[in-house]
């Protein structure tokens, strides 16, 4: 069992849809919780980033963790044709290093 | 002006080959990384230095050798290139303390035949 589970998809949503993307965990002892987005042919970049439990918002994206149930969420409103990329949840002990989930590829049509 | 910069981009290369990929980072971050990315796009690391400082080794065949010549630049060269090795290789850079905040470079695509 991988210790970051992530469901691959594709999730296919039409323009304007609330999506839900989310993680499940193993190791409790993870404490610090990312969402990156990957583009087709790019590297990964940084869109949200928590500590412990408890949500976060920044703009259209919300992310969650709830660290008693091991699983964490992103949540992006009014969901637009430029948010179709890979979603990668990634998580650490301290500042050891990150592991990722394996991405859920999100469509989002027109 | 790039963050993170890697060559080649694209790299196809027949088994038992040697081969280098380079990069390099203008952020004045202390820490770089090198990670795999499969073709099922799982994002796995690989190694990590600090300071020109080896300080992650993940189990990976000692075929691969990174080389931190200075803080900005992390190598990696691969000797006896398998089938296997063939996927997306990023780097990647951190100031100390935010791991989980680190800048990808474009990927060099590795392709083994």
């Amino acid at each position: 069992q991988k210790e970051v589970e992530q469901d691959p998809g594709p999730l296919s949503v039409p323009e304007g849809a609330i999506v839900s993307l989310n993680c499940t965990y193993s190791n409790s002892a993870f404490q610090y919780f990312m969402w990156y987005r990957q583009y087709s042919r790019k590297g990964p970049e940084l869109l949200m980033y928590t500590y412990s439990s408890g949500n976060k918002e920044d703009g259209r994206f919300t992310a969650q963790v709830d660290k008693s149930s091991k699983y964490i969420s992103l949540f992006i409103r009014d969901s637009q044709p430029s948010d179709s990329a890979t979603y990668l949840c990634a998580m650490s002990i301290g500042f050891q290093k990150l592991v990722f989930g394996t991405g859920t590829r999100l469509l989002v049509s027109p | 002006d790039t963050a993170v910069s890697q060559t080649p981009k694209y790299l196809v290369t027949q088994m038992g080959n040697d081969k280098s990929i380079k990069c390099e980072q203008n952020l004045g971050h202390d820490t770089m990384y090198w990670y795999k990315q499969d073709s099922k796009k799982f994002l796995k690391i690989m190694f990590s230095y600090n300071n020109k400082e080896l300080i992650i080794n993940e189990t990976v065949p000692n075929r691969f050798s990174p080389k931190s010549p200075d803080k900005a630049h992390l190598n990696l060269h691969i000797n006896s290139l398998e089938l296997g090795d063939s996927a997306v290789y990023f780097c990647a850079s951190s100031q100390d303390g935010t791991v989980g905040e680190q800048y990808f470079g474009p990927g060099t695509r590795l392709t083994v035949t």
